[in-house]
């Protein structure tokens, strides 16, 4: 696979509420890549983590979107308050290979009543 | 500033037929290029990418992309379509950094018939 694991595969939540989406990239890789699919915008770039530097949070659509990366390793995508144009899939990626490609995870599918 | 522009949503082929995926890049530097595929209800996976080491680029599943500046053209060509590539295909750049963002083109659905 991609050496990418992200859970849970599926989740369902309703308005309003709070929601933590996690990625787990093999260990070795320094950057760490959040993006999100939906049917209306397409694939967007969210945040990314390279080793100790501050993330890249441009992407991140409203301060109601966090992500923190622990240990160099596991990541974790926080929404606050959710709303309905929130429902999308949400991808992690890790880079690697000789030109930092991106490995993409099978994604959580978010579904926000 | 970096977008592409993939020049058609859908596309559909008859198996052993030529395919013809187009996309056109902007991006304010040297750019690296990719080509992904997803399909359905599966992750996304890398095709192939340029990197400036060559401007024709073999990929995977016999797929190829031929990289010109002068067109800013990077399409993604097969000879002989089979069934099992019906997907959606992205073709995405990245500009600057080598780990920098990635920006998505909107995609092209591949469809295959028999």
């Amino acid at each position: 696979g991609a050496g990418v694991s992200q859970s849970p595969s599926n989740k369902v939540t309703e308005k309003g509420k709070d929601v933590e989406l996690r990625c787990d990239p093999i260990s070795g890789h320094t950057a760490l890549y959040w993006y999100r699919q939906s049917l209306g915008q397409g694939l967007e770039f969210l945040i990314y983590f390279q080793g100790n530097s501050a993330p890249d949070k441009s992407g991140l659509p409203s301060d109601r979107f966090s992500a923190e990366r622990t240990g160099g390793s596991v990541s974790t995508l926080t929404i606050q308050r959710t709303q309905q144009e929130d429902s999308a899939v949400y991808l992690c990626a890790r880079g690697g290979g000789s030109y930092n490609e991106q490995f993409f995870g099978p994604g959580t599918r978010l579904t926000v009543l | 500033a970096q977008s592409v522009t993939q020049l058609d949503s859908h596309v559909s082929v008859s198996e052993g037929t030529p395919v013809l995926l187009r996309c056109n890049y902007s991006s304010s530097y040297s750019p690296s290029l990719f080509w992904y595929v997803q399909h359905p209800n599966k992750g996304l996976q890398l095709l192939l990418k340029y990197t400036s080491a060559a401007t024709l680029v073999k990929g995977i599943n016999g797929f190829e992309a031929e990289f010109k500046k002068s067109e800013t053209s990077f399409h993604l060509t097969k000879p002989s379509a089979h069934m099992s590539d019906a997907a959606e295909y992205f073709c995405v750049v990245r500009s600057g950094t080598s780990y920098g963002k990635l920006t998505f083109g909107q995609g092209t659905i591949l469809t295959v018939h028999p």
